[in-house]
């Protein structure tokens, strides 16, 4: 069965440009997460969705970040415009509220450089 | 979630048990203790998690205290591929809440 999967996995734009990041969940996962993980840090959620519905978005910072998930199973983070401070890894993770026993399965992550 | 206190680093002799310590004094009932690791340039990886009694699975065992305000992560024979940051999280199991992750304690396993 194949994992989530992210793209791309390296990112290295100059600030001001947008940037996008996609992910695929496992399949049959209904529940969605896109977290930001700074250098020597944990992760951090900065939105979960349930289906298509976001139901935690409150970590978003909606002025530059946005995000979606279309038919609730593919899913995008958006940056625009990019701030040096963007430079991170951005992390998806999917689980399944009717099968496992809730554990989150991640992707390899994207890593964002703004120059 | 409530939050965990773990140490910042350890080291393991490889072919050793490695046991990482979690604090977790303000855990609710509803709430369980997860681990999960993180290997350098990966996402974090579901390792194991309980409630209340000790769990074993392939990669690990977990023993949480009568009291549920510590826990321990065994790694039976530690191996080099083992070393990687290892985060102790408790959360309520059903609902897809979010995992809330610290800092992590950051394992070495020496040849």
């Amino acid at each position: 069965e194949a994992g989530v999967v992210q793209s791309p996995r390296y990112k290295i734009i100059e600030k001001k440009q947008p940037v996008a990041f996609w992910c695929n969940p496992i399949s049959g996962h209904n529940t969605l997460y896109w977290y930001l993980q700074n250098l020597g840090q944990g992760p951090e959620l900065l939105i979960r969705y349930e289906n298509e519905e976001a139901v935690d978005d409150s970590q978003l910072p909606k002025d530059r970040f946005s995000a979606e998930r279309l038919k609730g199973v593919d899913s995008t983070l958006k940056i625009q415009p990019a701030e040096l401070g963007d430079s991170a890894v951005y992390l998806c993770a999917s689980s399944s509220t009717s099968v496992g026993t809730g554990e989150l399965f991640f992707g390899e992550g994207s890593r964002l450089t703004v120059l | 979630d409530a939050k965990t206190t773990q140490p910042t680093s350890m080291d393991c002799a490889e072919g050793r048990a490695a046991n990482l310590p979690c604090n977790h004094s303000t855990i609710s009932g509803n709430e369980y203790v997860y681990w999960y690791r993180q290997i350098h340039s990966q996402g974090p990886q579901y390792i194991i998690h309980g409630l209340k009694n000790n769990e074993t699975n392939e990669m690990a065992s977990l023993i949480i205290t009568e009291d549920r305000k510590s826990s321990t992560l065994i790694l039976p024979h530690a191996t080099l591929r083992d070393t990687a940051v290892y985060y102790c999280i408790v959360r309520v199991i059903f609902g897809n809440e979010k995992l809330t992750f610290g800092t992590g304690t950051r394992l070495t396993i020496i040849p």
